[in-house]
């Protein structure tokens, strides 16, 4: 089955204990992403990933860092997590087609830093 | 630069009575135009697409959209809502320039609301 998991689902850290969610996607796709999902603001990109060893800001990349070291794994890394980034986190991916490709997502990650 | 709004915040309609979610968009680029579904305590799913074919776009579960350029609008309808329907509605835009980011700005989202 073609997916995008992410891991864990939940997670409850504490302010600057570091911390990694994991996204893999099966669909052999170049493009990858990271959103977070906040109330009354919908989804704001964080990272993206246009291949292998290419990654580069969204909107709101402040207190994360990304990596891409293999074409099916796309990490979102919290050095030093802090309260503003609790939150629901989406990854998603997409071939690099046309206009036609569709973004598919996962089933988030909802993140408590206290 | 590209943008969404979604116009309702919120919709509450009866079962089996129509439903109709507003969105309007900017975008310097001919969009590529989509609405996702999340239901609660769920991810994201795809319920239909524009990319410049047929102005008028089928989604899953009964739902369509029609793209008006003239208006820049790609509001989601459905004849009869179901109860399943219940859940936050995106509307998202997509640009199609060559060697984008494929960023997907989505609006804030409308929740519906339905009631028995």
């Amino acid at each position: 089955e073609a997916q995008v998991t992410q891991n864990p689902r939940y997670l409850i850290t504490v302010t600057g204990k570091k911390l990694t969610v994991t996204c893999s996607q099966n669909m052999n796709h170049e493009y990858m992403s990271w959103y977070r999902q906040d109330p009354g603001l919908g989804l704001r990109q964080i990272y993206y990933s246009m291949n292998v060893e290419v990654t580069d800001k969204g909107d709101v990349p402040e207190g994360y860092k990304v990596s891409r070291k293999e074409k099916r794994n796309f990490p979102l890394i919290l050095e030093s997590p802090s309260p503003n980034q609790t939150s629901l986190y989406f990854c998603a991916s997409r071939a690099r087609g046309g206009r036609q490709e569709t973004q598919y997502f996962g089933p988030g990650t909802r993140l408590l830093v206290l | 630069a590209q943008s969404v709004t979604q116009l309702d915040s919120h919709v509450s309609v009866s079962e089996g009575t129509p439903v109709l979610l507003r969105c309007n968009y900017s975008s310097s680029y001919s969009p590529s135009l989509f609405w996702y579904v999340q239901h609660p305590n769920k991810g994201l799913q795809l319920l239909l697409k524009y990319t410049s074919a047929a102005t008028l776009v089928k989604g899953i579960n009964g739902f369509e959209a029609e793209f008006k350029k003239s208006e820049t609008s790609f509001h989601l309808t459905k004849p009869s809502a179901h109860m399943s329907d219940a859940a936050e509605y995106f509307c998202v835009v997509s640009p199609n320039s060559g060697g984008s980011n494929y960023k997907l700005t989505f609006g804030k989202g409308t929740l519906l609301t339905v009631n028995p």
